[in-house]
Order: structure tokens, then C-alpha cells, then sequence
């Protein structure tokens, strides 16, 4: 059974800084994705690596995917209070897309 | 493109009663699956639809059952309410193409029993 663990579960960061969010997932999956939600919304994609080295960047988001450590970061620089939400990573057991198994979620604040 | 649309937005039911919620998938996109948001937690996923047939289930009672219709959208039905079905139930569509494995949500039904 696929299993995803994400830390920490909780940060809190000052403007400026940068830091790390790391997902772990347990068995083989390929693909993995980053989505993040508001509070009271919905999941917004933010990221889909489909291949071991994929590296993706969004403004101050940089998601990363080492499939042999089976290991995605998604790295945060300068964070501004904007990106203030949860941030969950999701494991893909069937290539599709279908079936996601998620993290725990980190939730992220960022103070002024 | 209206992408991921869902209804009703917010729902109280009480204990016992039955509940079916509606998906409309993102144009173009042929499978639907249902998740499961518990509160402070990651979504948890229920089953999924393509071909008007469930092809996978999560670890998810049988209280909980679904259809797709031709068009593509889809219901989830859940029966005899219990007070820990309180979620938001997201509904994500995606196109069964290996290609291009991307989901996208819609912005979920928050289900409160009471």
C-alpha cells in the first residue's frame, strides 16, 4: 500500500526566508504532484513531476523528484505572506492520475 | 472552460439520512474520482469512475456508492449518515491517458451531519 509522509507538518517562517518542505512516499510512483489549499477551498495544482530528476519552478516555488530516494522537496525562497496555506504532496500508484494518495499536508505560515 | 464543478457547495444532513453529491468533470476529461477531506487532514480517496463503471475503490464503506453518467459527471451517494462523514468531498476529473496524468479539483461539497 502506497503510503506518503510530508514534514513538518506545520512551519511557520519569516518574509525573506527560504526553507524546504520534504515528502516521502513508500513505494514506486513515478509521478508525483504538489497541490496547495486555502483555507476552506479547494486543492490548486501547482506542480506534476512525471520523471526521476524532474525539477520545476514557479516564482519563489521549486519542486524537485528523486524517484530512487523516493523523495520529492518542494523549496520555498524569499517566502512572502502570500504563500501563507497548506501545501500537500500526492503520490500516483497508477499512472493516471486517478487514484491520488496524499500527505499529510504542510501548513505554512509566514509572518511579516 | 468551467473547469471542476460541483454541488451543492455546503449541505447539513442529520444522522441516518442519505446524501448524493454532483460532479461535473473539467471539459474533455473523461474519468472522475471522489476524495474524502476529514479536517486537518490530507484527502483521502474514495473511488474512482470511467466508463460509467467504478474501476478502483479506497478503503471506503459500502454506504458509499457513486455513478457516472454518459456525459461524464458523476454522483457520489452516501447512505445512512454518520457524524464522522463530516468532510469537504472534492471531486477531481482527469483524462485516463498516461500521457498527461494530471487531476484537477473542484471546489468540494462541505457535508456537515448533525
Amino acid at each position: 500500500e502506497l503510503k506518503v509522509e510530508q514534514n513538518p507538518l506545520f512551519l511557520s517562517m519569516q518574509e525573506g526566508k527560504n526553507y524546504t518542505i520534504y515528502c516521502n512516499y513508500s513505494t514506486t510512483s513515478d509521478r508525483l504532484y504538489w497541490y496547495r489549499q486555502d483555507p476552506g477551498k479547494s486543492l490548486e495544482s501547482l506542480f506534476v513531476l512525471l520523471s526521476n530528476g524532474a525539477v520545476k519552478q514557479e516564482g519563489r516555488l521549486m519542486a524537485s523528484l528523486d524517484t530512487k530516494a523516493r523523495l520529492s522537496t518542494l523549496h520555498i525562497t524569499a517566502a512572502v505572506h502570500d504563500l501563507s496555506a497548506t501545501y500537500f504532496c500526492a503520490a500516483d500508484s497508477t499512472g493516471t492520475a486517478s487514484k491520488l494518495t496524499f500527505g499529510t499536508g504542510t501548513r505554512l505560515q509566514v509572518t511579516l | 472552460d468551467a473547469g471542476v464543478t460541483q454541488s451543492p457547495t455546503h449541505l447539513i444532513k442529520t444522522r441516518g439520512q442519505q446524501v448524493t453529491l454532483r460532479c461535473s468533470p473539467k471539459s474533455g476529461h473523461d474519468t472522475v474520482s471522489w476524495y474524502q477531506q476529514a479536517l486537518g487532514q490530507g484527502p483521502q480517496f474514495i473511488f474512482q469512475y470511467y466508463e460509467e463503471e467504478e474501476r478502483q475503490r479506497g478503503n471506503f464503506p459500502d454506504r458509499f456508492s457513486g455513478h457516472q453518467f454518459p456525459n461524464y459527471s458523476s454522483e457520489l451517494n452516501v447512505n445512512a449518515l454518520l457524524l464522522g462523514d463530516s468532510a469537504l468531498y472534492l471531486c477531481a476529473s482527469s483524462l485516463l491517458d498516461r500521457g498527461y496524468p494530471e487531476a484537477f479539483f473542484g471546489q468540494g461539497t462541505r457535508l456537515t451531519v448533525v
